[in-house]
């Protein structure tokens, strides 16, 4: 398996504008997470899916911020309008939902918003 | 609630030396633990994880940790530091129900 894929790798936009990540997680795996990662706050832990299904958004920070998952295969964080405090990196990963089992993380996006 | 915290956000050793990173956890059921390592540019990938099995648990790269229920820690160790494990290594607990929590992270920096 190729693994987790996002894209883009790297984003630069201008304060207002949409963002939209995109994250394709390892087949077969139920549950898929998006992380944010910055030097101010570490890792933060956005939102999580559930087959699909959003189980946990608490960790958004804004309404600016949201996520789908359209289908098992594929996924998409959305910021609208994007803000200069956005610019981190995000990380989709996915998970089989075994319990124990580790996150498997994609190579991350990062964002910058001047 | 479940938490994370590593102590020191940076950590330097001469190369041959001990690798002694410090993770302690808090929550209210028996927790799964990993340690994962991310190289500059790169997402995170697994070191080694704890699931309730052996309290001593080996991972990649000679890295090892050791689960002390008494003291709430999983340290991780390596007993001889090599210049390629330069990077950052994040402490996580999970408790069963999928949301993995991290910790601030630990830089380690290797000297030649």
């Amino acid at each position: 398996d190729a693994g987790v894929i996002q894209s883009p790798r790297h984003e630069v936009t201008e304060m207002g504008q949409e963002v939209t990540l995109r994250c394709k997680p390892i087949s077969g795996h139920d549950y898929l997470f998006w992380y944010r990662q910055t030097m101010m706050r570490g890792l933060e832990l956005l939102i999580y899916f559930n087959n699909n299904v959003p189980i946990d958004d608490s960790g958004m920070p804004e309404d600016r911020f949201s996520a789908k998952m359209p289908n098992a295969s594929f996924s998409t964080l959305k910021i609208q309008p994007s803000e200069p405090r956005d610019s981190a990196v995000y990380f989709c990963a996915s998970s089989p939902g075994v319990r124990g089992t580790e996150a498997f993380f994609g190579q991350g996006t990062r964002l910058t918003v001047v | 609630a479940q938490s994370v915290t590593q102590l020191g956000s940076h950590v330097s050793v001469s190369e041959g030396a001990l690798v002694l990173l410090r993770c302690n956890y808090s929550s209210s059921v028996p927790p799964y633990l990993f340690w994962y390592v991310q190289y500059p540019n790169q997402g995170l990938q697994l070191l080694l994880k704890y699931t309730s099995a052996a309290t001593l648990v080996k991972g990649i790269n000679g890295f090892e940790a050791e689960f002390k229920k008494s003291e709430t820690s999983f340290h991780l160790t390596k007993p001889s530091a090599h210049m390629s494990d330069a990077a950052e290594y994040f402490c996580a607990v999970n408790t069963g129900g999928f949301k993995t929590i991290f910790g601030a992270g630990t830089r380690l920096f290797v000297k030649a």
